[in-house]
C-alpha cells in the first residue's frame, strides 16, 4: 500500500520569498514521485518527477524538489514566488509497475499556495 | 497540439438521470484514467484502463461505468446509483502503465446537480 500526506493544506507566501510545500510518502516498494499543480477549473500540469538518480530533482517555473529516503519526503520549493504560482499543488507517489497496480498513482491531498503582492 | 479533451466542461444531472462524460485523447497512449476530485480530498481514481476492451475499477468506482472500444476514447457515465455525483472529473492519460510515465490530464468536467 501506498499513501501521501502533505502537512499545511494552505500555505501563504509574500512574492520574493521562498515557497516550500512538504511532501512526506509511505512505500512498500522504491517510488517514483511527482509533483503537480492544478490552477482553477483546469486540470493538473507536471511540475517535476523522481524516478531514479540525482534526488535533486529541477522542473518548470524555478521549482525542484529533494528526494529524502531516510525522511520519506519530497518537499517542493522555489527560492522566489511569484504572483502566478499562485495555485493548488499535489504530490503524488507511484510504486514499481508490476503485479496488478499498473503504475497507479495515488494523490495528496493537496496544498493551496497563496501569493501576497 | 495533442493532448486530452474532456467534454463537456459543466455538466447538470437530474435526480435518476445517467449522464456520460467524454475523454478523448491524440497521444496514442495506451492507458487512460478517471479521477473525482473534492475539496481537500485530492484526487480518487474511479476506473482505470490499460489497453482497449479492457478496463479495472479504481478505488471509488460504485456508482459509475466506462467502455473502452477504441484507444483514443474513455467515456465515464455517472448512473442514478451514485448518490453523490457532484464534483469536477478528470481524465487522464500515459505511455503505457510503466511507473515512471507521468499522466498526462484533461482540463476536466464539472458536474452539479439539478
Amino acid at each position: 500500500a501506498q499513501s501521501v500526506t502533505q502537512l499545511g493544506s494552505h500555505v501563504s507566501v509574500s512574492e520574493g520569498a521562498l515557497v516550500l510545500l512538504r511532501c512526506n510518502y509511505s512505500s512498500s516498494v522504491p517510488p517514483y514521485l511527482f509533483w503537480y499543480v492544478q490552477y482553477p477549473n483546469q486540470g493538473l500540469q507536471l511540475l517535476l518527477k523522481y524516478t531514479t538518480g540525482a534526488t535533486l530533482v529541477k522542473g518548470i517555473n524555478g521549482f525542484e524538489a529533494e528526494f529524502k529516503k531516510s525522511e520519506t519526503s519530497f518537499h517542493l520549493t522555489k527560492p522566489s514566488a511569484h504572483m502566478s504560482d499562485a495555485a493548488e499543488y499535489f504530490c503524488a507517489v507511484s510504486g514499481n509497475a508490476g503485479g496488478t497496480s499498473y503504475g497507479k498513482l495515488t494523490f495528496g491531498q493537496g496544498t493551496i499556495l497563496t501569493v501576497h503582492p | 497540439d495533442g493532448g486530452i479533451t474532456q467534454s463537456p466542461k459543466y455538466l447538470f444531472r437530474k435526480e435518476g438521470q445517467n449522464v456520460t462524460l467524454s475523454c478523448e485523447q491524440n497521444l496514442n497512449h495506451d492507458a487512460m484514467y478517471w479521477y473525482r476530485q473534492d475539496p481537500g480530498q485530492g484526487l480518487r481514481l474511479i476506473y482505470y484502463s490499460q489497453i482497449v476492451n479492457d478496463f479495472q475499477k479504481g478505488d471509488i468506482a460504485e456508482g459509475y461505468s466506462v467502455s473502452r472500444e477504441k484507444k483514443e476514447s474513455f467515456p465515464l457515465t455517472v448512473t442514478s446509483a451514485q448518490k453523490n455525483p457532484t464534483a469536477f472529473y478528470l481524465c487522464a492519460s500515459r505511455p503505457d502503465g510503466y511507473s515512471n510515465q507521468p499522466q498526462h490530464f484533461g482540463d476536466g468536467t464539472r458536474l452539479s446537480i439539478l
